[in-house]
């Protein structure tokens, strides 16, 4: 069975600080795909990034970056000088490619809250 | 950009009533999906649906779930006797195809059980 867990459950940061959410999964499978995704105050889910197991190189899209290491089943997010419009829940999610479905099992999520 | 929908956004029923909650997915994508968030709460998967078929359900899924795709466009969620515990906000996804892709959500339909 796969597990995410997500040990923040709620951070709080001033503006510009650099903040980084943490993500732990468990999956037998050898081949499998991390997400992010935010949900904001007005609660709808908006896809942030993709990561497949045999990728491991880690990926920045403007002050956003993840960083998976495999090694220690990690996919953690990291915002660089954060906005008040950073404030969201985050979730992090996994998917096994195995699966009939592909569903995803999602982690408990973070609130980030950022203070002007 | 094409994007997923939902209706109604916050629909309200009495305990025991039936419910039908509406998708419309993104048009060309094959694979829908439904996931269940109680307030406060993870994102919860409910059910998969490829092909015209269940592909995938979880424990929460019971009898009283049921999904179907009418037509070419809609997919839709009937509950059919409500629990307060069905109070949550439900949300619709699809997926382009075979290889894996992200899944693409609607803005949810908030259920309240009274």
């Amino acid at each position: 069975a796969q597990k995410v867990t997500q040990a923040q459950t709620e951070i709080s940061v001033v503006e510009k600080e650099d903040v980084t959410l943490d993500c732990v999964y468990e999956t037998r499978d050898t081949t499998y795909y991390l997400f992010w995704y935010k949900q904001p105050p007005s609660g709808e889910l908006v896809f942030l990034i993709r990561r497949n197991s045999f990728d491991e190189q880690n990926e920045i899209s403007g002050r956003y970056s993840w960083n998976f290491q495999k090694s220690t089943s990690s996919f953690n997010f990291t915002i660089t000088a954060s906005q008040v419009v950073d404030s969201a829940v985050y979730f992090c999610a996994l998917s096994e490619a195995q699966g009939a479905g592909n569903m995803l099992t999602f982690g408990g999520g973070t609130r980030l809250m950022v203070k002007p | 950009e094409p994007e997923v929908t939902q209706t109604p956004s916050h629909q309200v029923t009495q305990m025991g009533q039936e419910v039908i909650l509406r998708c419309v997915p993104i048009s060309n994508h094959l694979y829908f999906y439904w996931y269940r968030q109680i307030l406060g709460q993870k994102v919860e998967f409910l059910v998969s649906f490829y092909n015209n078929e269940i592909s995938e359900k979880s424990e929460i899924f019971d009898d009283q779930f049921s999904v179907e795709r009418p037509d070419g466009s809609n997919f839709t969620l009937k509950i059919r006797s409500t629990k307060l515990e069905d109070s949550a906000m439900y949300f619709c996804a699809s997926r382009p195809g075979p290889l894996l892709n992200e899944q693409f959500f609607g803005p949810g339909t908030r259920l309240t059980v009274l």
